[in-house]
């Protein structure tokens, strides 16, 4: 049984392009949620979805990001127009249903994202 | 403003000997805190949990203690083994309908040396 699937695990962007980063969940998995580790720092929320439905994205910058999770495929968060402040790793993960308690998210190994 | 501190950047320690990694929170709101390990190029993968409820909760090397009054907390690793060697996050989240909601603290840098 497949952990849950990020890619790419390295993206390199200039300043104003887009940047897709793909996040496959754990087999039967349909609830997602995508955290920020900026430099020395600790991970932080971002948003969380289900199938085809946003419901927490308190913790994105309302500019620029956006995410969906369509009926098929995988899970997609969206950076337009990057910044070099946007450079971070981004890490998906997973759980059966809404999570509780919160162990049992299940982590991807990230996307580090560089903004040249 | 960082609701989960971990304080020690990095800690090292010989194989055999106890391990202690602290962490303090500011929200009270938060009821249920968590341990994570990292390895590098992988993600967090859950350790240990305590309910706020509780003040210790064990599973074989790794003991977590909790302080709510000094909303402090801390996991105990004995005996320390090389393998242990790896970032550790102390998370908590709040109850409620976003319970789902993790914080993170920094991390401290565990080295176990043989």
């Amino acid at each position: 049984n497949a952990g849950v699937m990020q890619n790419p695990r390295h993206l390199v962007r200039r300043r104003g392009q887009e940047a897709r980063l793909r996040c496959s969940p754990m087999k039967g998995h349909s609830h997602v949620y995508w955290y920020r580790q900026l430099p020395e720092e600790g991970l932080k929320f971002m948003v969380y979805l289900q199938k085809e439905n946003i419901i927490d994205e308190s913790g994105m910058p309302k500019e620029r990001f956006s995410a969906e999770f369509p009926k098929e495929g995988p899970s997609i968060l969206r950076i337009q127009q990057v910044v070099r402040g946007d450079s971070a790793a981004y890490f998906c993960a997973s759980s059966l249903k809404k999570t509780v308690p919160s162990y049992e998210q299940y982590f991807g190994p990230g996307t580090r994202l560089t903004v040249t | 403003d960082q609701q989960v501190k971990q304080n020690s950047p990095s800690l090292s320690v010989q194989e055999g000997r106890i391990s202690i990694l602290n962490c303090d929170y500011t929200n009270s709101m938060f009821d249920y805190f968590l341990w994570y390990k990292k390895y590098p190029a992988e993600g967090p993968t859950f350790l240990i949990s305590i309910s706020s409820i509780k003040d210790k909760n064990e599973d074989g090397r790794f003991t977590v203690f909790l302080n709510k009054s000094a909303k402090h907390l801390s996991l105990h690793i004995v005996p320390s083994q090389p393998g242990d060697s790896a970032v550790y996050f102390c998370a908590a989240s709040e109850g409620g309908g976003s319970n789902y909601k993790l914080t993170f603290g920094k991390g401290t840098l565990l080295t176990v040396n043989p």
